[in-house]
């Protein structure tokens, strides 16, 4: 059973396109994760979702939008892409806001912008 | 503001030794502490956690890490690697005390096991 999904797992694209990634967990968590990791291997919260709600807003661009219909999805879009965004990215859930409740992370979508 | 530092970019080890994976921390309050592993092209998976209690926290695959309050450590333990165990290695903090502070990641640190 997967736990952390998201699609898709590659995402190549022309500078200037819109795009969007789509995260689902099915752990019954209610907090949800967008990370940024970078060619070095450098890990970067972007957004965290609690309940639907946007609690954590990293200094991302404005180009970056995330949205959560429900809790059980985080989903990111991304409009007017740039070279630099080309990155792998993370979503992740966990069980709570507090505490020391571990997040599960998701595969990753790899996405190149040319 | 939290902060992890992994000093090593990577870790060399024969299979079959111990290995040590270092991370030291900084948080204002209390932290817990976590360690993840990066296999390529994968998700990160979590290994072990450090919330109170026992200095020594037992975790996935064999590992261990120690918790040293003086020392603001958490170093990733293992007595005897395996090639299997090579990947990237993420050391993470939370302040306990401030909430639902963000969780903080290291730079990594890669760990390659050789035959």
């Amino acid at each position: 059973d997967t736990a952390v999904s998201q699609t898709p797992k590659y995402l190549v694209t022309q500078m200037g396109n819109d795009k969007s990634i789509k995260c689902e967990q099915n752990l019954g968590h209610d907090t949800m994760y967008w990370y940024k990791q970078d060619s070095k291997k450098f890990l970067k919260i972007m957004f965290s979702y609690n309940n639907k709600e946007l609690i954590i807003n990293e200094t991302v661009p404005n180009r970056f939008s995330p949205k959560s219909p429900d809790k059980a999805h985080l989903n990111l879009h991304i409009n007017s892409l740039e070279l630099g965004d080309s990155a792998v990215y993370f979503c992740a859930s966990r069980k709570g806001l507090a505490g020391p409740n571990e997040q599960f992370f998701g595969p990753g979508t790899r996405l190149t912008v040319l | 503001a939290q902060s992890v530092a992994q000093p090593e970019d990577q870790v060399n080890v024969a299979e079959g030794n111990p290995l040590t994976v270092k991370c030291t921390y900084s948080v204002s309050g209390n932290p817990y502490l976590f360690w993840y592993v990066q296999y390529p092209n994968r998700g990160l998976q979590f290994l072990l956690k450090y919330i109170t209690g026992d200095n020594l926290v037992k975790g996935s695959y064999g590992f261990e890490a120690e918790f040293n309050k003086s020392q603001t450590s958490f170093h990733l333990k293992k007595p005897s690697a395996l090639v299997s165990d090579s990947a990237l290695y993420f050391c993470a903090v939370r302040d306990r005390d401030t909430g639902f502070q963000k969780l903080v990641f290291g730079t990594g640190t890669r760990l390659l096991v050789s035959p």
